[in-house]
């Protein structure tokens, strides 16, 4: 399969301060990335998406970076919230029906 | 609106049961995927279909076989369980993604824990 990993399994935050969690992928002709959050219990949830011919996209709260020359996608998070805490996985598209999916990374926000 | 509803949600097999986890989705989406979630593993996908009489094979499908009769329905069906497939199973369904511009973001079940003893 593809790969597509984190740097961090575990970041602790101070709420308030901002978060930046990273993701590398494998495919250089992957097109389409999404990241997920995933709170304990529950099924991964939408956060945000990038196309490949874009650099950088900006949502409530949250930014995804992606840097094609060294295949790099990474989340921000603005303020972060005691709420924020959960698993965050990055996706990448191959083909138009499958995503491949990194291990996760683990986000804890002290109050 | 229920979204992706998937039953059961904990199941507790012993070695050589057989067993079916039923996905439903009521948003008309094309597209129905199964993953696996194991720890330090990210989800794996085991076997998606791309509309209502369709299925193909994942990144894992060895043990598993699937149906979709109906639209709305994913079956995933373990014949003969292994402790292997203890695991979290999770469905996903969603649009097809038009083109390269298009999207084609996953809504996700709540997940059933399976259990092979």
């Amino acid at each position: 399969g593809e790969s597509v990993g984190l740097h961090l399994p575990t970041l602790s935050v101070q709420e308030g301060d901002n978060s930046i969690i990273n993701c590398a992928y494998s495919n250089s002709a992957s097109d389409y990335f999404i990241w997920y959050k995933q709170e304990s219990g529950k099924g991964p949830q939408f956060i945000i998406d990038i196309r490949s011919n874009m650099d950088k996209r900006q949502g409530q709260r949250v930014t995804v970076l992606l840097n094609k020359t060294v295949k790099h996608l990474s989340l921000q998070i603005a303020a972060t919230q005691p709420g924020d805490s959960a698993v965050y996985f990055c996706a990448e598209n191959l083909n138009f029906n499958k995503f491949y999916f990194g291990s996760g990374t683990k986000l804890n926000v002290k109050p | 609106n229920a979204g992706v509803t998937q039953t059961p949600k904990f199941r507790v097999l012993k070695t050589g049961q057989s067993m079916t986890l039923l996905c439903a989705q009521d948003m008309n989406h094309e597209y129905m995927y199964w993953y696996r979630q194991d720890p330090g593993m990210g989800l794996r996908l085991i076997h998606y279909s791309v509309g209502e009489g369709t299925t193909a094979k994942g990144e894992v499908p060895d043990g598993y076989n699937v149906s979709r009769l109906k639209k709305q329905n994913f079956l995933l069906g373990l014949e003969s369980a292994a402790p292997s497939q203890t695991s979290v199973y999770f469905c996903a369904s969603s649009y097809p993604r038009q083109g390269a511009s298009g999207a084609n973001v996953l809504t996700f079940g709540a997940g059933s824990r399976l259990t092979v003893l």
